[in-house]
């Protein structure tokens, strides 16, 4: 049973770029949100994304924006990369039933993407 | 505004040695909450979660306790390994909303 999967591991860029991050959901689930983690710092929620759709989203600029593939995949792009976008971006998939999220919450999160930029 | 603090920030206690960690929630209405227990530079897993019916639930040497009323949660951790070493995010989901909140964790260090 696939988990969930991140990539790159790891990646460095400067400020003014832009980058791509990219998530594929544990087996069975459709729902993919992403997460920043600043060092010693709980995951701070950036947005959700179900049905190829943005269903929630957090308090980050629209540098940050994302999408879902039919296949349920995801991806999440940041633009202007300022140096506090420095920081562990995790993937987290969920099921949602019938239109409506797991009741339990439950969320899988994969291995996350460390961004550095300079 | 809902929050989920934790206490202590970080912990050091020897191998083998019991602790326990703290979190105290405003969230409200109350769906369920969950630890979780993040490696360094790795994704959180989840370790426990409970619901508002649930005051104790264990899985191995880790046992979280609930008290709705209080809107206070433990985790304690028996006989540390250091394996142990980690940060431990308290988690709280909504009742009613797919919103859940996250602490910002206890770093804990087990030391031989």
């Amino acid at each position: 049973d696939a988990g969930v999967t991140q990539s790159p591991t790891h990646l460095i860029k400067t400020r003014g770029q832009q980058v791509t991050l990219r998530c594929s959901p544990k087996s069975g689930h459709d729902t993919v949100s992403w997460y920043q983690q600043a060092l010693g710092q709980g995951p701070q929620f950036i947005f959700q994304y179900y049905e190829e759709e943005e269903r929630q989203r957090g308090n980050f600029p629209d540098r940050f924006s994302g999408h879902q593939f039919p296949n349920y995949s995801s991806e999440l792009n940041v633009n202007a990369l300022l140096l506090g976008d420095s920081a562990l971006y995790l993937c987290a998939s969920s099921l949602r039933v019938s239109g409506v999220q797991d009741r339990t919450g439950e969320l899988f999160f994969g291995e996350g993407s460390r961004l550095t930029v300079l | 505004k809902n929050q989920v603090e934790q206490s202590p920030q970080s912990l050091i206690i020897l191998e083998g040695k019991n602790c326990t960690l703290q979190c105290n929630y405003t969230v409200s209405p109350f769906s369920n909450l969950r630890w979780y227990k993040q490696d360094t530079g790795r994704g959180p897993v989840s370790l426990t979660i409970m619901t508002f019916s649930e005051n104790t639930k264990s899985n191995g040497r880790y046992t979280a306790t609930l008290d709705a009323d209080t809107k206070q949660s433990s985790l304690h951790i028996t006989a540390s390994q250091l394996s142990d070493s980690a940060s431990y995010i308290c988690v709280v989901k909504e009742r009613g909303a797919s919103k859940i909140i996250f602490g910002s964790g206890t770093r804990l260090s087990i030391r031989p």
